[in-house]
């Protein structure tokens, strides 16, 4: 079975530019997470997908950040525009969504540094 | 709010050793998971083990077991017969009812040969 997909893995962009992440989860998971991991801390969930519905986004700035499940299946995580303090990595994750089934599993990440 | 805290940074352990990797929590919730995740310096995070809140019973994988203390709100880690291969980044992590997962803020595991 496939696992979570994540593109690009590394970016490197200067400060109030634009960037754009891609996950593809676990084939039939309905849940799907983005979480902001800053170096030296755990990871810190930035917004909830249940199938194409937001779950939670109390921790997302809106004013930068946007996502997107257009189809219930990939999502597309936004910033724009970054600052020195986004650098970090963004990992995505996927959950079956099923009670009983709610272990997530991760994909490897993207690392963000700006400039 | 639920809050995790893991009080070791830093943790050493010699090959074929057994070392326990501590983690507490704070919750007013009555069933929940807990769960260590893995983070290899390749930056995948992998499922180590989880925890039931009302089994009562510790988890195990192989190597891996917990020690739940549901009362002292405490789910350490121990690692058995440690391996060069289990040097990472170990997270504790609580999971709420709406399935979001709050990380501690890890502890380095390093193996020595």
């Amino acid at each position: 079975e496939a696992g979570v997909a994540q593109s690009p893995r590394y970016k490197i962009i200067e400060k109030r530019q634009s960037v754009a992440f891609w996950c593809n989860p676990i084939s039939g998971h309905a849940t799907l997470y983005w979480y902001q991991q800053i170096l030296g801390q755990g990871p810190k969930l930035l917004i909830q997908f249940q199938n194409n519905g937001v779950v939670d986004d109390s921790q997302l700035p809106k004013d930068r950040f946007s996502a997107e499940r257009l189809k219930g299946v990939d999502s597309t995580l936004k910033i724009q525009p970054a600052k020195l303090e986004d650098s970090a990595v963004y990992l995505c994750a996927s959950s079956p969504g099923r009670r009983g089934q709610e272990t997530q599993y991760f994909g490897p990440g993207t690392r963000l540094l700006v400039l | 709010a639920q809050t995790v805290t893991q009080s070791q940074p830093e943790m050493s352990v010699q090959e074929a050793e057994t070392v326990t990797l501590s983690c507490t929590y704070d919750t007013s919730e009555s069933d929940y998971y807990l769960f260590w995740y893995k983070q290899p310096p390749s930056r995948q995070m992998i499922l180590v083990i989880r925890q039931e809140a009302y089994k009562q019973q510790n988890a195990t994988e192989n190597r891996f077991s917990v020690n739940f203390q549901k009362a002292a709100k405490s789910f350490s880690l121990k690692i058995s017969d440690s391996q060069l291969g289990d040097a990472a980044m170990y997270f504790c992590a609580y999971r709420t009812v709406t399935n979001k997962l709050i990380f501690g803020t890890g502890t380095l595991l390093a193996v020595q040969p």
